[in-house]
Formats: structure tokens, C-alpha cells, sequence
């Protein structure tokens, strides 16, 4: 059926650090793929999407490229920051519905 | 531009008792979605609504949750009675159109912290 996987957490790095949590998806069709961000105690936030193969989104410092080939969606940024500490999750959207990965919890040390 | 706002945003509940959760939308956004985020988990979507019309209820558990949008605007998501296994995170969300559009982006309130004890 259709999923998303993404990398398991949590995820540990330093200030400044290059950042990578990878994200694969299984669906029918040509879904729009999206990645959310949960900081502590707030709502999820649209970080950044991309509609169609190929496409980059960027955010913040942050990308994803739409890779039809390898049906991934990986996140990328290259200097992170005490402030980028929160939940990602990778989705994808597909007729009528939006469809989230488990989430991936990542913690930046100053 | 204010945002989704739902109410409360945590409630303490016995199992076997009903409670019930709040949500209005963005102003001016025909669909609204209730997510369950069970914690370590991604959220799962209950139901989804364009104005007051269900669109996909398909994995809302209809023998205790009920959801209505009576007026097209705010919503409300009820559990009755609850079992422990509701313990989550319900998360409202809302968007100008549906998924289906391409371009469309869901906005989330902060979400109301269920604890069954």
C-alpha cells in the first residue's frame, strides 16, 4: 500500500553540522511530496514541497529534490542550528489525502 | 491572518467517559481535516470535511468518534466512551481547497493532548 518511510530518530548533530534525514515514499501516480517541521509545543509547519519530479524545495536553509527515479525526498541543510531542534516529518499527497511518515526528532547541541 | 485555533489543549480523561474537541478553521478555508498523532508516530487523518460535507471518514472509528461541521466553519470531534488506546495528540488542520490541488498547503493548530487514564 501507500507509505512513507523516513529515517529514525533521534537524530544527534552539532551546530553547524550538515544535516541529512532521508525519506523514500511508496505510492501510485504522481503525489506531491511535502516536508513538515513540529518545533516543542507548536503545530506542524509547512517547511518546504515540491510538486513534481525534479522539482527542489527550499525553506530556511533547508532542501529536498523530488527524485522520481528513487522515489525519495531526502532533507537536507548544510549548517544547522540550535534553533532547527524539532520533529520533521516527510509526506505525500495523492488524490484526496496526505499521507505522513512516523517523524524524525532531531537535536542540535550548541 | 490568525490560525487554526482548537480548544482545549489538554484534557485528562477516566476511560469510558466522552469528550468532545474544538476547531476553527483559517478564515475562509473550505476543507478541514482531524488528525489522531499517537505519540512517536506521524499523524494518522480521522476525517475530512470540504464546507460541511464529510469527504473521508474511511478510518475513523464511527462506533465511538463523531465529527460534524455543521455550518461549513468550526468543527467539533467527539470521543464516546473513550478507550486508553485514544491517548494522542488531535491536531485540526484546514486549506483554502483540497489536496487534490496541487498548490494547496494544510495549516495545523497546535493540537489538544488527550491522556486516557
Amino acid at each position: 500500500g501507500n507509505s512513507v518511510t523516513q529515517m529514525e530518530g533521534p537524530v544527534t548533530l552539532s551546530e553547524e553540522a550538515f544535516l541529512t534525514i532521508n525519506c523514500t515514499y511508496t505510492a501510485t501516480g504522481y503525489p506531491s511530496l511535502f516536508w513538515y517541521v513540529q518545533y516543542p509545543g507548536e503545530g506542524l509547519q509547512l517547511l518546504l514541497k515540491a510538486t513534481k519530479a525534479d522539482d527542489k524545495g527550499s525553506n530556511k536553509g533547508f532542501e529536498a529534490t523530488y527524485r522520481k527515479e528513487t522515489t525519495s525526498f531526502h532533507l537536507e541543510k548544510g549548517s544547522v542550528q540550535v534553533s532547527d531542534s524539532a520533529v520533521y516529518f516527510c509526506a505525500y499527497s495523492s488524490a484526496s489525502k496526505i499521507i505522513f511518515g512516523s517523524g524524525t526528532r532531531l537535536s542540535i547541541r550548541p | 491572518e490568525a490560525g487554526v485555533a482548537q480548544s482545549p489543549r489538554y484534557k485528562i480523561i477516566e476511560k469510558r467517559q466522552s469528550v468532545a474537541f474544538w476547531c476553527n478553521p483559517i478564515s475562509g478555508h473550505a476543507t478541514l481535516y482531524w488528525y489522531q498523532q499517537i505519540l512517536g508516530q506521524g499523524p494518522k487523518l480521522l476525517i475530512q470535511f470540504q464546507n460541511n460535507g464529510v469527504v473521508d471518514d474511511s478510518q475513523l472509528p464511527k462506533d465511538r468518534f463523531s465529527a460534524e461541521r455543521l455550518k461549513g466553519v468550526d468543527s467539533t470531534l467527539k470521543i464516546q466512551p473513550a478507550k486508553l488506546e485514544d491517548s494522542a495528540v488531535y491536531l485540526c488542520a484546514s486549506s483554502f481547497t483540497g489536496p487534490g490541488s496541487l498548490t494547496d498547503t494544510q495549516y495545523f493548530g497546535p493540537g489538544t493532548r488527550l491522556t486516557v487514564l
